[in-house]
């Protein structure tokens, strides 16, 4: 079973940036289909989606966070990154690392997109 | 950006009872893009549905989904006490651009 974890620093000042770092547990990430994906969950609120990092390096992301996001992807590693620069209390969440799957299923001649793994999340706090 | 609106916000209901849970899209989504996850508390989210009628890998046959251009439901037929979770709804439209709704917590009495 293919796992995903997050490592981060937990505590993060005001204005500094947010780096996070997922580790996929086999070589996945060179997958076609597969597009590596951040979200994150503030406290009492509902999900939000940052963005994704296909193997090839395209991103694209929400375009509510666009000018603070980075992303990057190592297939020799296994990893792909986040970075989000000039973070504020507003960005203290559960960052979620998950794989997101772009599937065409040629039976139906449909393709579909989902997200089907998780990371159990890292918990990132902004705080002085 | 399509915005996706989850009702109720709560439901309290018993073991065995149905469930029917709605999400509403500001604008038409594709239905083969249209997924939707549970989760519990500490745990990550778990995929459930996608293209809108497609139960996961290992999804009970309880699980299902519906709908089309901008109403979506999903119906749990039959409660078990493991079914108490948060359930949200995720649409991916064109650009790309990727949103939840604000997800229907699922008391069981």
């Amino acid at each position: 079973q293919v796992q995903l974890q997050e490592s981060g620093p937990g505590l993060v000042k005001p204005s500094q940036t947010l780096s996070l770092t997922c580790t996929v547990s086999d070589d996945s990430v060179r997958g076609d289909n597969f597009y590596w994906n951040w979200i994150r969950h503030h406290p009492g609120r509902g999900l939000e989606w940052i963005g994704y990092i296909s193997y090839s390096g395209s991103t694209h992301s929400n375009p509510s966070l666009r000018s603070r996001v980075t992303m990057s992807v190592d297939t020799s590693k296994n990893q792909f990154s986040l970075k989000l620069n000039s973070v504020t209390a507003a960005d203290t969440a559960l960052y979620y690392c998950v794989r997101g799957v772009y599937q065409f299923d040629s039976t139906a001649d449909q393709s579909y997109w989902y997200f089907d793994l998780w990371g159990r999340g890292s918990l990132i706090t902004v705080s002085s | 950006e399509i915005v996706l609106t989850q009702s109720p916000g709560t439901l309290s209901l018993s073991p065995g009872e149905r469930a029917t849970l709605s999400c509403r899209a500001s604008q038409s989504v594709s239905s083969p893009y249209l997924a939707w996850y549970q989760q519990k508390p500490g745990q990550a989210p778990r995929l459930l549905i996608y293209g809108t009628t497609n139960r996961a890998t290992g999804i009970p046959d309880r699980f299902s989904g519906s709908g089309s251009e901008t109403d979506f439901t999903l119906t749990i037929s039959r409660l078990e006490p493991e079914d108490s979770a948060v359930y949200y709804c995720q649409q991916y439209g064109s650009m790309p651009q990727i949103s939840f709704g604000g997800g229907t917590k699922v008391e069981i009495k």
